[in-house]
């Protein structure tokens, strides 16, 4: 497999549900994102890892909680969804130089996630 | 703090036709610039990235510019086609953190 691979593709969960969204990359990248896309809503950066630690957290809820156990895979674990968290979670990888968050970013299919 | 914005937010056009999307961002302190496409329900697929000391990158019948003194980007597309119908998004990273601003799309319908 090459690129950016996320499963499921679809979830649907109820509010008191636990569920994981996972993505892994095959590009030797040292970067990932998880990023949200909601109707009419710019793309929302939620989570970044550089060589395995997170170096961005954009005030998101602790309801969602990312875990990258090495640099082909990232995780977003799921619990005590509300319905408006209802979206497109795209995954995304980058090869970053010098530490610096620069590189093109590539992303995965996307998994689309609905509260009920 | 970045602002990005794409004008127009929606455009349709007959097949064969040149066209160009724009792209205008408020701080001019950009590292690069990066234009996707994505198809309804898809991820974003990376069309082309210009850094900021290019002036513009070509793929195929894909053309794109940066100005970074005006603060703007545009993607220009050659022979449109029916294929070529999506939603076109473009992202200029910089900032303290390289942060990535994205814009909202233009959706853009080439029609046979």
């Amino acid at each position: 497999e090459t690129g950016v691979t996320q499963t499921p593709r679809h979830l649907v969960m109820g509010m008191t549900n636990k569920k994981s969204l996972k993505c892994e990359q095959h590009l030797g990248h040292n970067a990932m994102y998880w990023y949200k896309q909601s109707a009419k809503k710019p793309l929302e950066l939620m989570f970044v890892y550089s060589l395995e630690e997170r170096v961005e957290n954009n005030s998101v809820p602790s309801r969602f909680s990312p875990e990258c156990p090495n640099s082909s895979h990232l995780f977003l674990h799921l619990h005590t969804l509300q319905p408006e968290d209802s979206a497109l979670y795209l995954c995304a990888s980058s090869l970053n130089s010098g530490g610096q968050n620069t590189g093109e970013l590539f992303f995965g299919e996307g998994s689309r996630l609905t509260v009920l | 703090k970045q602002e990005v914005t794409q004008i127009p937010a929606a455009l349709s056009v007959p097949e064969g036709e040149n066209l160009v999307l724009n792209c205008s961002f408020t701080d001019s302190a950009i590292y690069n610039l990066q234009w996707f496409r994505q198809d309804p329900g898809k991820g974003l697929t990376s069309l082309l990235l210009i850094q900021s000391s290019q002036r513009e990158q070509t793929s195929g019948r894909l053309n794109a510019s940066l100005d970074k003194s005006s603060g703007r980007s545009t993607l220009y597309i050659a022979a449109s086609q029916p294929g070529d119908s999506a939603t076109y998004l473009c992202a200029a990273r910089g900032g303290s953190n390289y942060k990535l601003t994205f814009g909202k799309g233009t959706l853009l319908t080439v029609n046979p």
